[in-house]
């Protein structure tokens, strides 16, 4: 079946530290691929997608590039703030209508 | 972007009465809505796919006498937990499908603790 698997944290980094947590998956076909991010007693936001391979995904100055050669999606930020502080959730899906497959997430902390 | 809300967002509860849990697409009609449940410092865990108009699908485990859903329009879906017991205290969270994109939006979550 279809699988997640990402970096344990918590990953713990001064302000403005380069920042990435792996992810890799395990599925048939070609699932999209999905960053979430869940702040303290919040919902998760979307943070970016990938739906085919070698796309790459962006926003709020993080990235993340769809490897199919290596079933990879790291997330990656050159320079993170203390509002990055957050848990990081990597996901799939197999296809428009299927169930979300998450990962266990990542909890990020970052320091002044 | 698409918006999904809940209500409530927090609720206590004795044991062995029913808590209703409301989630809204605010701005986007949903064929589709999706429960989680999540537990502390742990990943999503899917209960149960609601399509609008038709009885949910839930996943192996979770008990569909126990956590009733209610997909009655296109923007509202209902979790009722009933007979509610300590070990059903937990934090839900609804998402939901917009048609023809492979995104889910999620709700910022519903706090239950059951006393």
């Amino acid at each position: 079946g279809n699988s997640v698997t990402q970096m344990e944290g918590p990953v713990t980094l001064s302000e403005e530290a380069f920042l990435t947590i792996n992810c890799t998956y395990t599925a048939t076909g070609y699932p999209s691929l999905f960053w979430y991010v869940q702040y303290p007693g919040e919902g998760l936001q979307l943070l970016l997608k990938a739906t085919k391979a070698d796309d790459k995904g962006s926003n709020k100055g993080f990235e993340a590039t769809y490897r199919k050669e290596t079933t990879s999606f790291h997330l990656e930020k050159g320079s993170v703030q203390v509002s990055d502080s957050a848990v990081y959730f990597c996901a799939l899906r197999a296809d428009s209508w299927g169930k979300f497959q998450f990962g266990a997430g990542t909890q990020v902390v970052v320091t002044p | 972007g698409a918006v999904v809300s809940q209500h409530p967002s927090w609720v206590i509860c004795k044991s062995g009465t029913s808590v209703k849990i409301e989630c809204r697409s605010l701005d986007f009609q949903a064929t589709t809505m999706f429960w989680y449940r999540q537990f502390p410092k742990q990943s999503l865990m899917l209960m149960a796919t609601s399509n609008e108009g038709s009885k949910a699908t839930y996943e192996q485990g979770v008990e569909k006498d126990k956590f009733l859903i209610n997909h009655a329009s296109l923007t509202l879906s209902t979790l009722t937990v009933t007979s509610a017991h300590p070990e059903d205290s937990s934090f839900y969270i609804c998402s939901a499908d917009i048609t023809s994109t492979d995104t889910q939006y999620f709700g910022p979550g519903t706090r239950l603790t059951v006393l």
